[in-house]
Parts: structure tokens; sequence; C-alpha cells
């Protein structure tokens, strides 16, 4: 039973685009909303991470936007750059991290 | 600082034969442990997790088992794999009150 869905499933983005990556929850008792980074033959990374008392977290080129009435958060990658073509999964945590399908995302030069 | 440490990176085992998979953590006590799952080009199926020494808790039903015989230590084993055990596995590790989870570099399982 899948907790959180992920979309889109992949996206293509030119150097200097933005990237959106979108998830959906339904259980509301999640306090804690990561965001993981994942490059091809490595483990995943942890990115960044909101809780629910703020609508939005900015890490330079990384942005969680968070609505707590929709049960939706997302990951906004400005000024995409090739070194950011990886996987990336949004999470969901209790006493164990439930992981989005992932998205693939292809920056071109 | 923490590292996790997981072996071996590659291999290829037959159909039938027995899985063993290795993963240790060091510069923290008592972690919590996770065994995940990764089918190529798919996301991330939780298999195995340990809040301490002999407690193992499934998230599936499968051919694979886990143990924890110390406190830092994690094993992912299987008695006969199948085609369908091919993926790349994930030891990952957290405090056990913390919400970050730290991932190995992982190992990948050809079954032929």
């Amino acid at each position: 039973q899948q907790q959180v869905k992920q979309s889109p499933q992949s996206l293509i983005v030119q150097k200097g685009g933005i990237s959106i990556i979108n998830c959906a929850y339904e259980n509301t008792a999640f306090d804690y909303f990561p965001w993981y980074q994942q490059f091809p033959g490595k483990g995943p990374a942890l990115l960044i991470a909101i809780r629910p008392d703020v609508s939005e977290k900015k890490e330079g080129r990384f942005t969680i936007s968070f609505n707590k009435s929709a049960k939706q958060f997302s990951l906004h990658i400005m000024d995409s750059q090739p070194g950011d073509s990886a996987t990336y999964f949004c999470a969901l945590n209790d006493y164990k991290l439930s992981f989005g399908a992932g998205t693939t995302v292809t920056v071109r030069a | 600082s923490q590292t996790i440490h997981q072996w071996p990176a590659t291999l290829v085992q037959p159909v039938g034969s027995p899985l063993s998979l290795e993963c240790t953590v060091e510069g923290t006590s008592n972690p919590n442990l996770y065994w995940y799952r990764q089918a190529a080009g798919r996301g991330l199926q939780l298999l195995f997790y340990s809040v301490g020494i002999g407690q193992i808790s499934s998230e599936v039903p499968q051919n694979l088992s886990a143990s924890r015989p110390q406190d830092r230590q994690f094993i992912l084993s299987s008695k006969k794999l199948l085609l369908s055990d091919s993926g790349f596995y994930l030891c990952a590790w957290s405090i056990s009150s913390g919400n970050t989870i730290y991932f190995g570099e992982g190992s990948w399982l050809t079954v032929v």
C-alpha cells in the first residue's frame, strides 16, 4: 500500500529551467516530509526536508512547498543544472520511511 | 562521524543458490537498520527493519530473511534465490529517534 503518490515519473528540462515534482499523501499523521536524491548506482541521500508547521523551505536552488490542507508537497529545482540529473524521491516518515515511486530528472545542457 | 559499509558491491548468482549480503554501521550505537530493494528503474521497497539486536520486522512476504546478530550488523539472506530477486539492495540506518535515513552504497544482485 503506497502512502505517497509521486508525479511525474520522469521529466526533461533545459539547463537553467525549473523542475517541479509533486507528491500527495493521505494520512495526516506524518510530521516530516523529506526529499531524497539518488544518482545512478548510488544510494539515495537526503536533499531537503520540511515539517508541516511551515509552508516553504529553501536551500540554495532547491525549495519544498508544503500545502497541508491539500495534503501535497512539492520540490522545485530552480536554475536546473546538468549535475542535478538524478532520481528524486519524496518520502513520509513515521517509524520508517515510505518512499514515492521516484522521478527521474534529466537536465539538458 | 558515522559510516555505513555494505558488501559485496556486485554479485551474480544462479537461481537456487544462497545469498548473504552484509552491512555494518560505524560511529553510532543502537541504530535502526533497514534493508531496501530497488528493481531496475523502480522505487524503493522496504524489505526489513530492525530496532535492536534480534528484532526484525518484515514488510513484504518473500523468500528473503534478515538477521541482526550484533548491534551494528545487519545481514540479508536467502536459501534459494529466484530470478525475481534481482535488483539493487540498499542497507540503511537511522538513529532511533531520528527522521533521516542514511543509505549505503548498495549491492547489485543479478540472479541468472
